[in-house]
């Protein structure tokens, strides 16, 4: 099974912190994304690479920046977290390979707070 | 602009009562289709999906959906449904060329009432 692992279930962070969100998976995908999710809005793509040291703006990236060092490791970053940033963020990876046909694979999601 | 719209917000219904949530796309291009499920403290999963040839297509927990591509329509079906679906459902489109983000709709939260 492929298995897509975010460092933390829950965070809690101050307004203005640096805050980091760890995204790892095992099955040697080549692309991987970051998505935030809200109540009513569904879930809107913030960034993604589709391979190491790439990456891509998506719908929302303002606020936020990436990092895909490793391929099996993708960070969002939020270089001074606010208060509209408290969100559900969930990462996800998918394979490039002739057979995967695009289908992505989630990871359980980080709740963030920021007071 | 792409986009992926879902027609409810909130469902109710009883135990056995059929279900049909309504999703509808907007993407210029052939594409894949999707339905994810989270289920209340879960991370989200793969329901179904589409990507060619018969255009209903099965998943799990008895789920089905039928492409209708002159409609634009993935709508997504159960002929009964049970207290254990209770989720929330999320259509989703992405192209065929590999890597492509998903586009998500808004969800549709269902609540199944024993």
């Amino acid at each position: 099974d492929v298995k897509v692992t975010q460092s933390s279930r829950y965070l809690v962070k101050r307004t203005g912190e640096k805050v980091f969100l760890e995204c790892v998976q095992d099955m040697d995908h080549e692309n991987m994304f970051w998505y935030r999710q809200d109540p009513g809005l569904g879930l809107r793509l913030i960034y993604f690479s589709y391979d190491v040291k790439m990456k891509e703006k998506g719908d929302i990236p303002e606020g936020y920046s990436v990092s895909r060092e490793k391929k099996e490791r993708f960070s969002l970053i939020l270089e001074s977290a606010s208060t509209n940033q408290t969100s559900m963020y969930l990462c996800a990876s998918s394979s490039s390979g002739a057979g995967a046909k695009n289908i992505q694979y989630f990871g359980a999601g980080t709740r963030l707070s920021v007071l | 602009a792409q986009s992926v719209s879902q027609h409810n917000h909130h469902v109710i219904l009883s135990e056995a009562a059929s279900l049909e949530l309504g999703c509808n796309y907007s993407y210029g291009g052939t594409v894949n289709l999707f339905w994810y499920v989270q289920y209340p403290g879960q991370h989200l999963q793969l329901l179904l999906k589409y990507f060619s040839g018969d255009p209903l297509v099965k998943g799990i927990k008895g789920f089905e959906a039928e492409f209708i591509k002159s409609k634009f329509s993935f709508n997504l079906r159960k002929p009964s449904v049970q207290w254990s679906d209770t989720a929330e459902y999320f259509c989703a489109v992405n192209a065929k060329q590999a890597g492509t983000a998903l586009i998500f709709g808004k969800g549709t939260t269902l609540s199944v009432s024993s």
